[in-house]
């Protein structure tokens, strides 16, 4: 299994330009994870996705950002507009999810750099 | 709280020699833990979990203490070597706070000195 796929690994924008991060989750995954990692914050998830549907996006940080999951292979996650603190490396992640707690396995992240 | 910046402690340890990274948690409620390793430039990488019913698990050159009555978790690293140079997470999943919502800590960098 080639594990989580996310693309682009590295965006460097323009303040106020539109960034869509893409991630692929591990086939057969039922949960997918949006995070972010930043020095000041560390590691925050931003939403995740349970068979599709967005279950939790409380940790979204303003309406700039967007995510969706059109298929159970591909999720997005939009900026738009960009601004410099939106900076940051953004990981995804995918877990089985039958039973309850599964290991989340993360992507090798994108890191975002908004000039 | 949160954190106004984050410096990660540092561990720097001989290889050969064991480790052990500490780790506080926040919310007496949380039941699953689980320790994650990332290397530079890469993804967390699982590495052990634990539940709530557990004080100790083991894996391979790893276990994982749990002190439910302090808040306290711990990794320990066995034999320590370069390729487990990495920073350490601990994440902590509250019960019945979505079950999906883990919360990580600030991370600890190893350092192994060879």
């Amino acid at each position: 299994d080639a594990g989580v796929i996310q693309s682009p690994r590295h965006e460097v924008t323009e303040m106020g330009q539109e960034v869509t991060l893409r991630c692929k989750p591990i086939s057969g995954h039922d949960y997918l994870f949006w995070y972010r990692q930043t020095m000041m914050r560390g590691l925050e998830l931003l939403i995740y996705f349970n068979n599709n549907v967005p279950i939790d996006d409380s940790g979204m940080p303003e309406d700039r950002f967007s995510a969706k999951m059109p298929n159970a292979s591909f999720s997005t996650l939009k900026i738009q507009p960009s601004e410099p603190r939106d900076s940051a490396v953004y990981f995804c992640a995918s877990s089985l999810g039958r039973w309850g707690r599964e290991t989340q396995y993360f992507g090798p992240g994108t890191r975002l750099l908004v000039l | 709280g949160e954190s106004v910046g984050l410096h990660l402690p540092t561990l720097s340890v001989q290889e050969g020699d064991n480790s052990i990274i500490n780790c506080a948690y926040s919310n007496s409620a949380s039941d699953y833990f689980i320790w994650y390793k990332q290397e530079s430039g890469k993804g967390p990488q699982f590495i052990i979990d634990i539940r709530s019913n557990m004080d100790k698990r083991q894996g391979q050159r790893v276990t994982v203490l749990l002190n439910k009555t302090v808040k306290h978790l711990s990794l320990q690293i066995a034999a320590t070597q370069p390729g487990d140079s990495a920073v350490y997470f601990c994440a902590e999943n509250p019960a019945g706070s979505g079950t999906y919502k883990y919360i990580f800590g600030t991370g600890t960098r190893l350092k192994v000195l060879a």
